[in-house]
């Protein structure tokens, strides 16, 4: 089975701190993104990777920033964490032969 | 730029009940199509997706779509639910030839009752 697994569950952290959203895959997938997911709004696409040191913003990046040193991890950074940050982070890589994206279980993100 | 309608946020329905979850989507090229489903404190995991081929996908747990392309239309459906299809599903769209990039709907929330 597929595994994605996502360094916290629960993430409590205050204005102004830097914060690292790390997530591993074992699948040795080429290609992994980033969402957040709130309410109402689905999921929206923060950043994507198609390969090591390869990045590639989404639909909502300000903010945010990526790293991708090793092909099986891909971290998501928030630079100075601000309460509208406050939400579901999701991490995802994708199968492309059978263009299935497998998720990690989320960081349930807080900013106070 | 593609963009995906999910038309009812929240779906009550009964236990042995059918169910169908809308899904519209528009795009000036070819797309394919998915239905994920979360399962409450998980991640998504994939029901069913349209590539190629017949319109009418089957996927796990019953569930099945139907891709109609003169209406742009993804429309989920399981005739006889059960309480453990409590969850929230996603509609989603990659466009052919562009990556793995997905866009998603807003979500569908299903609340099965006994």
């Amino acid at each position: 089975d597929v595994k994605v697994t996502q360094s916290s569950r629960y993430l409590v952290k205050r204005t102004g701190e830097k914060v690292f959203l790390e997530c591993v895959q074992d699948m040795d997938h080429e290609n992994m993104f980033w969402y957040r997911q709130d309410p109402g709004l689905g999921l929206r696409l923060i950043y994507f990777s198609y390969d090591v040191k390869m990045k590639e913003k989404g639909d909502i990046p300000e903010g945010y920033s990526v790293s991708r040193e090793k092909k099986e991890r891909f971290s998501l950074i928030l630079e100075s964490a601000s309460t509208n940050q406050t939400s579901m982070y999701l991490c995802a890589s994708t199968d492309s032969y059978t263009d299935t994206q497998y998720f990690g279980p989320g960081t349930r993100l807080t900013v106070l | 730029a593609q963009s995906v309608t999910q038309l009812d946020s929240q779906v009550p329905v009964f236990e042995e009940a059918p169910v169908e979850l809308r899904c519209n989507y528009s795009s000036s090229v070819s797309v394919y199509l998915f239905w994920y489903v979360q399962y409450p404190n998980q991640g998504l995991q994939l029901l069913l997706k349209y590539l190629s081929g017949s319109t009418l996908v089957k996927g796990i747990n019953g569930f099945e779509a139907e891709f109609n392309k003169s209406q742009t239309s993804f429309h989920l459906r399981k005739p006889s639910v059960h309480i453990s299809d409590t969850a929230e599903y996603f509609c989603a769209v990659r466009i052919k030839a562009a990556g793995n990039k997905l866009t998603f709907g807003g979500g569908t929330r299903v609340l099965v009752k006994p």
